[in-house]
């Protein structure tokens, strides 16, 4: 199967300033990157994906980068706000499964 | 439209009982996957449903097992609780399409074994 790994696995950043997460991939197969965010007490949701066919996609202060040949993406959150705070999930797919990264716990301190 | 809907929101039981967890998708999705969610370990990958029948399955012992109903409700079961049980368990349901890719998860429940 899959292997993702998700560093680090807790980040404090201040308001403003950008917060950057990395995960790695171990089979070229997988072909689908989504990234969630879980807040307090709630289930994780998707907050912005890419297809193995594109190398970066961005959506207002959220962007995601794919190097498909050293097999890692990265998220990359820019002007945080104190409602960024929350644990971050990467996955990799692989047929129909998916498979997540550890997480990372971002703080944003106001 | 109503979101997944997971029952019950916290669940408290002792070693060697069984528990079952309920899951309703949102409508229209016909595809419900199960996910075990501990801290440091993510998101584990327990099993998929689609059109009551188990698509795919995780690496996790038989005492886990689920099933789903011709209206796309779901249902899991943890036979013979052990303490290593304790953990949220997340619902997700998917749209119809080609691709299973967009996974909407409920808000989950969380079971403790004592």
């Amino acid at each position: 199967g899959e292997n993702v790994e998700q560093h680090p696995s807790t980040l404090s950043v201040q308001e403003g300033d950008s917060a950057v997460i990395k995960c790695t991939y171990s089979d070229s197969a997988s072909n689908y990157f989504p990234w969630y965010k879980q807040e307090l007490g709630k289930g994780p949701q998707l907050i912005i994906d890419i297809r193995s066919n594109v190398g970066e996609k961005k959506d207002q202060r959220i962007a995601v980068t794919l190097n498909k040949t050293a097999k890692h993406f990265s998220l990359h959150i820019t002007e945080t706000q104190p409602e960024d705070s929350a644990v971050y999930f990467c996955a990799a797919t692989l047929g129909n499964q998916f498979y997540f990264g550890t997480g990372t716990s971002l703080t944003v301190i106001p | 439209k109503a979101g997944v809907t997971q029952t019950p929101r916290y669940l408290i039981k002792t070693r060697g009982q069984q528990v079952t967890l309920s899951c309703s998708p949102i409508s229209g999705h016909r595809s419900v996957s199960w996910y075990q969610q501990t801290p440091g370990q993510g998101l584990q990958f327990l099993f998929e449903y689609f059109s009551e029948t188990q698509r795919n399955k995780g690496n996790f012992p038989g005492r886990f097992s689920g099933r789903q109903f011709s209206n796309s409700r779901s249902e899991m079961n943890v036979s013979t609780l052990e303490l290593g049980d304790s953990a949220l368990y997340l619902c997700a349901s998917s749209p119809p399409g080609v691709r299973n890719e967009k996974l909407f998860f409920g808000s989950g429940t969380q079971l403790s074994v004592l």
